[in-house]
């Protein structure tokens, strides 16, 4: 059974840089799939921030773009998210997930939806 | 972009009733590539509908996804109490660039 599990620290100060691992177990990835990050504000919907293949390649939300860096560790098995220059707004419920893409009984190596999602972590920015 | 515009923004329903929620995209979705999700307080989201109509392991067959093109429906064909939640669309078909709505709260009336 696939799980994924976010860590990292849960108070960040504003300026800094907010740097959490995804942990997957249960599931090689190596495998064809596309892992991404999402986030969640308290109280407010879900917004996308970027996802990586296990190769490396990856693609991020235009809006975060210039803040983020994905990056894989195979050996591992896990992968990671950083984010420059925290203010308050980046305050959230930061969630991992597989992502997946089948259709017609085939799956392929492209971005689609996510599931397993990791029970997600919350990181306040703050002084 | 694709922009997702999810109605209405709270639904009041009883348990037993039937629930109706509406996704639609600022443009044509690609290959109905698009996923309903499920989340409850306090817990991360969870895959219901994927391809617009195909249900997700384990997902009861009370739910059910259809729509093409820009309008896409979740409906709940009976309400079950574990059923009121938020729910969230989620296009995929102009990757690399996905979204989500905005989310529609089913509440009990």
């Amino acid at each position: 059974q696939v799980q994924l599990q976010e860590s990292g620290p849960g108070l960040v100060k504003p300026s800094d840089t907010l740097s959490l691992t995804c942990a997957v177990s249960g599931y090689s990835i190596s495998s064809s799939n596309w892992w991404g990050w999402i986030r969640q504000p308290p109280g407010k919907g879900l917004e996308w921030i970027g996802y990586i293949y296990y190769s490396g390649s990856t693609y991020y939300n235009p809006s975060l773009k210039s803040r983020v860096t994905m990056s894989v560790d195979t050996s591992k098995n896990q992968f990671s998210l950083k984010l420059s220059s925290v203010t308050a707004v980046d305050t959230a419920v930061y969630y991992c997930a597989r992502m997946l893409h089948c259709s017609g009984g085939s799956c392929y190596p492209r971005p689609g939806w996510f599931d397993p999602w990791g029970q997600g972590t919350l990181v306040t920015v703050s002084s | 972009e694709i922009v997702l515009t999810q109605s209405p923004g709270t639904l009041s329903l009883s348990p037993g009733e039937r629930a109706t929620l509406s996704c639609r995209a600022s443009q044509s979705v690609s290959s109905s590539y698009l996923a309903w999700y499920q989340q409850k307080p306090g817990q991360a989201p969870r895959l219901l509908i994927y391809g617009a109509s195909s249900r997700a392991t384990g997902i009861p067959d009370r739910f059910s996804g259809s729509g093409s093109g820009t309008d896409f429906t979740l409906t709940i064909s009976r309400l079950e109490p574990e059923d009121f939640a938020v729910y969230y669309c989620q296009q995929y078909g102009s990757s690399p660039q996905i979204t989500f709505g905005q989310g529609t709260r089913l509440e009990i009336k």
